[in-house]
């Protein structure tokens, strides 16, 4: 069974400095990892994704993530956080093996970012 | 634009009562899923579909049905069944069902017991 761990409810950074969102996984095999960012009453948005090659995977609005096999992880990091940023964060991931193509989200952490 | 689209944004069931939520795609996706987000747990996979007339269900089906007659269309129905049915709803939908593809989402539908 796929499984995403995100150990924080919520993470506050002020404006201007680097934030990390972190994301730690658990598959059989090799994985598909995403990230999704959602707005208050709104579905949630696509920001990234690694499916191979290089782990450093740039995004939307300036997000990237760090895939880490090692330590299966792939944390959402940014160098600069805008006010605009405060939402919710969603890690995912999928089995490359898997015969559905189920994503496993984990619990969300919301950004607080503040002047 | 392509997209998916669901409705409506709110909707207030009634004790007893069923209600069934809309979601349609004209992306040409082949799978579409339900899934159902309450604060603090994330999201929980309801059903699912990848191909029309065929349909799984996934973690939390119970109380729950869906239909897939069409490739756009994957309604839910919420029934009289699931006693705790207040929670945001959350429709998407993947290209294929295989493949590094990450899903595309409608906008949700808010349930209320009222």
């Amino acid at each position: 069974a796929q499984s995403v761990a995100q150990p924080e409810d919520q993470v506050n950074v002020a404006e201007g400095n680097p934030l990390t969102v972190k994301c730690t996984y658990s598959v059989s095999g090799n994985p598909y990892l995403f990230w999704y960012v959602q707005y208050p009453n709104r579905g949630l948005q696509f920001l990234l994704k690694y499916i191979t090659g290089d782990n450093l995977v740039k995004g939307s609005y300036g997000f990237e993530a760090e895939f880490n096999k090692s330590q299966t992880s792939f944390h959402l990091k940014k160098p600069s956080a805008l006010v605009s940023d405060s939402a919710l964060y969603f890690c995912a991931v999928r089995d490359v093996g898997g015969t559905a193509s189920k994503l496993t989200f984990g619990t969300g952490t919301r950004l607080q970012v503040t002047l | 634009d392509g997209g998916i689209t669901q409705s409506p944004k709110y909707l207030f069931r009634k004790e007893g009562q069923n209600v069934t939520l809309s979601c349609e795609q004209n992306l040409n996706h082949d799978a579409m899923y339900w899934y159902r987000q309450d604060p603090g747990q994330g999201l929980r996979l309801i059903y699912y579909s990848q191909i029309v007339n065929d349909f799984q269900k996934g973690d939390i089906a119970e109380g729950y049905s869906v239909s897939r007659e069409k490739k756009e269309s994957f309604p839910l129905t919420v029934t009289s069944a699931q006693k705790n049915p207040t929670a945001f709803y959350l429709c998407a939908s993947i290209r294929e069902s295989t493949g590094g593809y990450g899903y595309t989402f409608g906008s949700g539908t808010r349930l209320t017991v009222v």
